[in-house]
């Protein structure tokens, strides 16, 4: 039983629009959650996160959003551009603990 | 920094062998990971360690998986025998501080193919 999905295993969008990469949970002891992205044949590096105190975090071009009610938080990369084209991981812990991560969705960004 | 370094970064073994996996994780954290990325069950964590001492190794899968750290720049993770399903990417990751959830740094992995 996956405790962290992302239910979308690719996601194609053009260069200069919005992507929108979800990600649903259902431990609702989930307190901390982060985003990381990862190149092939490089390790996930971390993008973004946000505390189960907050519904939206920003940094940049990249917004995480954070709906509790529905155990749902989005990723939005505006503008998107060519070398976002990556996979992008959802990962949840519960407070000081280990991270739980979704299988990944990958994100094609076309010029 | 070099960042979480791990080797080989390929490994191709027959299968009954055992296979040695090797991850320098960054200077001063005291944390690390070992992942396993695969196709079917995305990146599960197999065991972690704080200043050298495993803490949860739940994630190992079978007992010809075990992991040492017998330092704090050195650990390996080892399987034997290896067996054709244990093919995957293997990640070391290392962190620092209280908070194990925060910021934890990959290392580029290890691919490993068991024929």
């Amino acid at each position: 039983d996956q405790q962290v999905k992302q239910n979308s295993p690719s996601l194609s969008v053009q260069e200069g629009r919005i992507s929108i990469l979800n990600c649903d949970y259902t431990n609702s002891m989930f307190d901390y959650f982060l985003w990381y992205k990862k190149y092939p044949a490089e390790g996930p590096t971390f993008l973004i996160s946000i505390s189960s105190i907050k519904d939206k975090n920003e940094d940049g071009r990249f917004t995480v959003f954070l709906n509790k009610s529905a155990k749902h938080l989005s990723l939005h990369i505006v503008p998107s551009q060519p070398g976002d084209s990556a996979v992008y991981f959802c990962a949840a812990s519960v407070g000081y603990s280990t991270l739980t991560f979704g299988k990944g969705t990958m994100l094609l960004v076309s010029p | 920094d070099a960042g979480v370094i791990q080797s080989p970064r390929h490994e191709v073994t027959e299968m009954g062998q055992e296979v040695t996996l090797r991850c320098k994780p960054i200077s001063g954290h005291d944390y690390l990971f070992w992942y396993r990325q695969t196709m079917m069950r995305g990146l599960e964590l197999l065991i972690y360690f704080n200043n050298n001492v495993p803490i949860d190794d739940s994630g190992m899968p079978e007992d010809r998986f075990s992991a040492k750290m017998p330092n704090a720049s050195f650990s390996t993770l080892k399987i034997q025998p290896s067996e054709p399903r244990d093919s995957a990417v293997y990640f070391c990751a290392s962190s620092l501080g209280t908070g194990l959830s925060y910021e934890q740094y990959f290392g580029p992995g290890t691919r490993l193919t068991v024929t």
